[in-house]
């Protein structure tokens, strides 16, 4: 099993750019996660998705968030326009199994945005 | 308010000691489950123990085990026998309703450092 698998490991950018994390969920996972950590606020919920329908995106701090999940192996998170508020580690994670079972996480991307 | 509070930001644990790090939750459901996870310097989240809310037994795994109090709405975990590679970031966290199709609330952690 390859686990949740997130690209790119790292992006610095530039303030005003478009910037696309992915992630890969374990395969016959049900559920997929994005989070996001700083130092400040610690691991928040971004927005999850059941059989790739978004349930609840209230984690999304403003439209310059979008996620989708077009089919059950591939996940994005886009940010447009980045601003260096978001700088962050944006994790993956996925689920699958009875409701004891725990998230499986991707190794995230860390941001930078300049 | 906050679902999950720990409230020691860092603690210091001697090697081959035992150490508790708390973990404190907030909810009105009866069913929930609560998960301990490792985050060491590299940065990868790694799930430790589970515990449920109707589960009578405390949770071990290895030189894991949790103290669930349910009265008193903790859930602390223990690490016995405590290891260099023990050195990181622990988070509590809370998954409520019996469904488990809610997420995980995280509390904002405890760093643990193991000397030698």
């Amino acid at each position: 099993d390859a686990g949740v698998i997130q690209s790119p490991r790292h992006e610095v950018t530039e303030m005003g750019q478009e910037v696309t994390l992915r992630c890969k969920p374990i395969s016959g996972h049900d559920y997929l996660f994005w989070y996001r950590q700083t130092m400040m606020r610690g691991l928040e919920l971004l927005i999850y998705f059941n059989n790739n329908v978004p349930i609840d995106d209230s984690g999304m701090p403003e439209d310059r968030f979008s996620a989708k999940m077009p089919n059950a192996s591939f996940s994005t998170l886009k940010i447009q326009p980045s601003e260096p508020r978001d700088s962050a580690v944006y994790f993956c994670a996925s689920r699958g199994g009875p409701r004891n079972s725990p998230l499986h996480f991707g190794n995230g991307t860390r941001l930078t945005v300049t | 308010a906050q679902k999950i509070t720990q409230t020691q930001p860092g603690m210091f644990v001697q090697e081959k000691e035992a150490v508790t790090l708390d973990c404190t939750y907030d909810t009105s459901d009866q069913s929930y489950g609560l998960f301990w996870y490792k985050q060491p310097s590299s940065g990868e989240m790694i799930f430790l123990i589970y515990q449920g809310s109707y589960d009578e037994q405390n949770a071990t795994e290895g030189r894991y085990s949790l103290n669930f109090q349910k009265a008193r709405k903790s859930a602390n975990l223990v690490i016995s026998a405590s290891q260099l590679g023990d050195s990181a970031m622990y988070f509590c966290a809370m998954r409520e309703g019996g469904s488990g199709n809610t997420p995980l609330v995280f509390g904002k952690g405890t760093r643990l450092s193991v000397i030698a």
